[in-house]
Order: structure tokens, then C-alpha cells, then sequence
């Protein structure tokens, strides 16, 4: 059974165009995760929540933004997706932010941006 | 800071042949250490990790890793691998302690190809 679920599995927008990604998860973690993975690259943190607390990692550019409206779903919002937005988008869960905690994955958005 | 290096982008092996893949990290504090798989696009799997004790981990699907704090490093091995091995292989760190946030950092990945 799918615990934490990406929606949509692939996504293509419009230079420019807003576009949202979601993530929900049935594991009533605390903590949820954005990564973003360009080709052929290692994922790469972008922002995470601990419950309602936004924490955004000092490059992320201002491009991205997220939500977290309860504890079972996470957006991330791309306002003006650039050709260099394309890639695949993760989000994983925690149950705290404690080192040790494994962090489980969905299966990613891939994201094209044309 | 954390950084991790993994010394091999792609590894060719044959079916049944062992594998290593290796893993250097450097960090100006304690860490945990993992490894994940990903399959062709998929998410990412844990595949061990090691907190404390021994340093021998014994992970899913055959595979187990050796810490080397001396070292700085977190190699993967399996003795025998199978085609269904092929995917990319993440190696990880995370600090210790609650307050450093679970925030994993990744090294570049190793393209793991399994040949019939």
C-alpha cells in the first residue's frame, strides 16, 4: 500500500505558467519533504515542514513555494516555471525531525516544462 | 556542512558477480549514514543505514554496508547481484541530533547496470 502518494505521476506545463504538484501521505508523520532532482543529479532539499512549521533552505529560489494546509497533504507551487525547472520532484516523510528517523518517498512528480 | 562523494557514476557487473559501491563523506559533525536505491522513475528506497554499534550493516535485498570512521566512508556490497539490481544508488548523511532536522544530504549517485 502507497504511503506517501505524488500526484500527478508526470506533469507538463507552460513556460511561465503556475503550476502545482501535490503529496499526501497515510502515515500521520510530523515531517514533510521537497526535493528536486535534475537529470542525472542527486536530489536536492528544497523546503520541509515540521507540522505547520515552514522551513526553506537558504538556496531555494523564490520561485518555489509550498503548503501544508493539514497534516496529511503538502503542495509545492512553482510560479513561473523556467526550461531549468524541469525535473523530478520528491517528497518524503518523517515522523520527526530527529536524524535517525528514516524519511519514506513517494514516487515523484517528473516534471516538463515546454 | 555535509558533503558526499561517490566515486563510481557507473558500474557495469555481470549476473551473479559481486558489486561494491563506494561512498566518502565529509561533515563537521556526527552523522547518520544511508543508502537508497531508485529504480527507473521511482521514488527512493532505504536500503540500510547505519546509526550506531556495529559497523557491518545488513540491509534489504542481500546487501550490507561497512562504516570506516577513520575513513570517512560508507561503502555498499553485494556478494551476488541480479538483474533486478539495476537502478541507481544513493548514498546519504544526516547530522545527529534532534535538533539538526532529518535533512539528508546525497551524494551524485552510481548507475548500477546488471548484465545477463
Amino acid at each position: 500500500d502507497a504511503m506517501v502518494i505524488q500526484n500527478p505521476r508526470y506533469q507538463v506545463t507552460q513556460f511561465g505558467k503556475p503550476v502545482t504538484l501535490s503529496c499526501s501521505q497515510t502515515l500521520n508523520h510530523n515531517v514533510m519533504y521537497w526535493y528536486q532532482q535534475k537529470s542525472s543529479q542527486a536530489p536536492k532539499l528544497l523546503f520541509h515542514y515540521y507540522d505547520k512549521d515552514f522551513n526553506n533552505e537558504a538556496d531555494t529560489p523564490d520561485n518555489f513555494q509550498s503548503r501544508r494546509p493539514n497534516t496529511s497533504f503538502c503542495f509545492l507551487d512553482i510560479r513561473s516555471p523556467g526550461l531549468g525547472d524541469a525535473a523530478m520532484y520528491l517528497c518524503a516523510t518523517s515522523r520527526d525531525s530527529a536524524g535517525r528517523t528514516e524519511a519514506f518517498f513517494g514516487q515523484g512528480t517528473r516534471l516538463t516544462v515546454v | 556542512a555535509q558533503s558526499v562523494t561517490q566515486l563510481d557514476s557507473q558500474v557495469p557487473v555481470f549476473e551473479e558477480a559481486p558489486v561494491e559501491l563506494r561512498c566518502n563523506y565529509s561533515s563537521s559533525v556526527s552523522v547518520y549514514l544511508f543508502w537508497y536505491v531508485q529504480y527507473p522513475n521511482q521514488g527512493l528506497q532505504l536500503l540500510l543505514k547505519y546509526l550506531s554499534g556495529s559497523t557491518l550493516v545488513k540491509g534489504i535485498n542481500g546487501f550490507e554496508a561497512e562504516f570506516n570512521k577513520s575513513q570517512t566512508s560508507f561503502h555498499l556490497r553485494k556478494p551476488s547481484v541480479h538483474i533486478s539490481d539495476t537502478a541507481e544508488y544513493f548514498c546519504a548523511v544526516t547530522p545527529r541530533g534532534r535538533a539538526a532536522g532529518n535533512k539528508l544530504t546525497f551524494g551524485g549517485g552510481t548507475r548500477v547496470l546488471v548484465k545477463p
